[in-house]
């Protein structure tokens, strides 16, 4: 079993859609947890990142974890074309980060 | 700062070549990963290194691959002799010091290294 579960995709909404994207991960000892965002053909940049379990706003961006299911989600309100791109959840153990394998994001005009 | 800077952005070589792949961290780094992408497997971390000595080595594949930071601002990955299978992208990434905590995940990756084994 991989230590971090993500469904690649493709996920395809239009402009405008609210975006879901799920992670779940096995160990519970992980208790940060980032979402990294890649275009295409670019490394991965961090988007947003959040301690243990809870929510975190940043404009758009909504990072959610629940820490009793081990579940991690990223909304994404009012998407954009620019939006598109392929989206990493990731966590830490150690000084290592665990990714997930990532789900590409088509945002349609 | 130009943000980490890695070469070749793309290489293509023949079955039992050597490889070698450079990366330039951020200026103040210490830490530093090489990780490596496939569709099949996703972002998979090889090795890391915290003041240019490796710390975690686990995720090497085999002993054709080896890694080294002789210095702050250089490091090189090492194919060799490199096969089809090696074919991903290679991102070379630097994370700055942490005061007292476990690091939050801040990784400041390259554009990558395109590698196809012919």
């Amino acid at each position: 079993q991989k230590e971090v579960e993500q469904d690649p995709g493709p996920l395809s909404v239009p402009e405008g859609a609210i975006v879901s994207l799920n992670c779940t991960y096995s160990n519970s000892a992980f208790q940060y947890f980032m979402w990294y965002r890649q275009y295409s053909r670019k490394g991965p940049e961090l988007l947003m990142y959040t301690y243990s379990s809870g929510n975190k706003e940043d404009g758009r961006f909504t990072a959610q974890v629940d820490k009793s299911s081990k579940y991690i989600s990223l909304f994404i309100r009012d998407s954009q074309p620019s939006d598109s791109a392929t989206y990493l959840c990731a966590t830490t153990s150690s000084y290592k980060l665990i990714f997930g394998s990532g789900t590409r994001l088509l945002v349609r005009p | 700062d130009a943000g980490v800077i890695q070469s070749p952005r793309h290489e293509v070589t023949e079955m039992g070549q050597e490889v070698t792949l450079r990366c330039k961290p951020i200026s103040g780094h210490d830490y530093l990963f090489w990780y490596r992408q496939t569709m099949m497997r996703g972002l998979e971390l090889l090795i890391y290194f915290n003041n240019n000595v490796p710390i975690d080595d686990s995720g090497m594949p085999e002993d054709r691959f080896s890694a080294k930071m002789p210095n702050a601002s250089f490091s090189t990955l090492k194919i060799q002799p490199s096969e089809p299978r090696d074919s991903a992208v290679y991102f070379c990434a630097s994370s700055a010091p942490w005061q007292g905590s476990p690091n939050t995940g801040e990784l400041f990756f390259g554009e990558g290294s395109r590698l196809t084994v012919l």
